[in-house]
């Protein structure tokens, strides 16, 4: 799996759009990138995952440029409720020939301010 | 549809004894792994099940044991147990199908494990 930077934390206002980068540079060509959340204490949860294209769900935007270095992933509007460590993955796609195993970072702590 | 359940979400043991966690999959998933998460360490695999074999292991030691069910439900155990095993345990299923262009992991709340 490739591997990713991201910033320690970040605090963002309730409200307002929440953009967390990620660095993956070393992303090799049938590599996604997944994004999962972890609030506290709780198991992560997935939030979105894209390959070349910008991709939307009802919980995020992902972002990815053109040469699939780097990307954002976008919280539009945060709430409270989305203060977590959220956690950017390069990995390749299950390709029902193997096992799947996820390499977690550090993660970015976003808190979320009232 | 029910997500991925843990029994049970906390477990107090001590210094040798061991311990056996569940994990029940969401329904039609045939892949179960397993994951340990500690404030130095983060979330480190364990292993993976499918059909009822170990299809991959992360690199811990011996005493971490794991199995699965032909209903997919799945145990880890952890035999004498050590203090730095102390950690939140977590499980996490995917669908696993061939035909699938891609697929995910979902994980369970955890099991929160503390060693005296």
């Amino acid at each position: 799996d490739a591997k990713t930077t991201q910033p320690t934390s970040m605090d963002c206002a309730e409200g307002r759009a929440a953009n967390l980068p990620c660095n993956h540079s070393t992303i090799s060509g049938n590599e996604y990138v997944y994004w999962y959340r972890q609030i506290h204490s709780q198991g992560p949860q997935y939030i979105i995952h894209g390959l070349k294209n910008n991709e939307t769900n009802e919980m995020a935007s992902l972002i990815i440029t053109e040469d699939r270095k780097s990307s954002t992933l976008i919280l539009p509007h945060a709430t409270l409720r989305d203060t977590a460590v959220y956690y950017c993955i390069a990995s390749p796609p299950y390709s029902g020939a193997g096992s799947y195993q996820l390499t977690f970072g550090k993660g970015t702590k976003l808190s979320v301010i009232p | 549809k029910a997500g991925v359940t843990q029994t049970p979400r906390y477990l107090i043991k001590t210094r040798g004894q061991q311990v056996t966690l569940s994990c029940s999959p969401i329904s039609g998933h045939r892949s179960v792994s397993w994951y340990q998460q500690t404030p130095g360490q983060g979330l480190q695999f364990l292993f993976e099940y499918f059909s009822e074999t170990q299809r991959n292991k992360g690199n811990f030691p011996g005493r971490f044991s794991g199995r699965q069910f032909s209903n997919s439900r799945s145990e880890m155990n952890v035999s004498t147990l050590e203090l730095g095993d102390s950690a939140l345990y977590l499980c996490a299923s995917s669908l696993e199908g061939t035909e699938l262009p891609f697929d995910t992991q979902y994980f369970g709340p955890g099991t929160r494990l503390t060693v005296l």
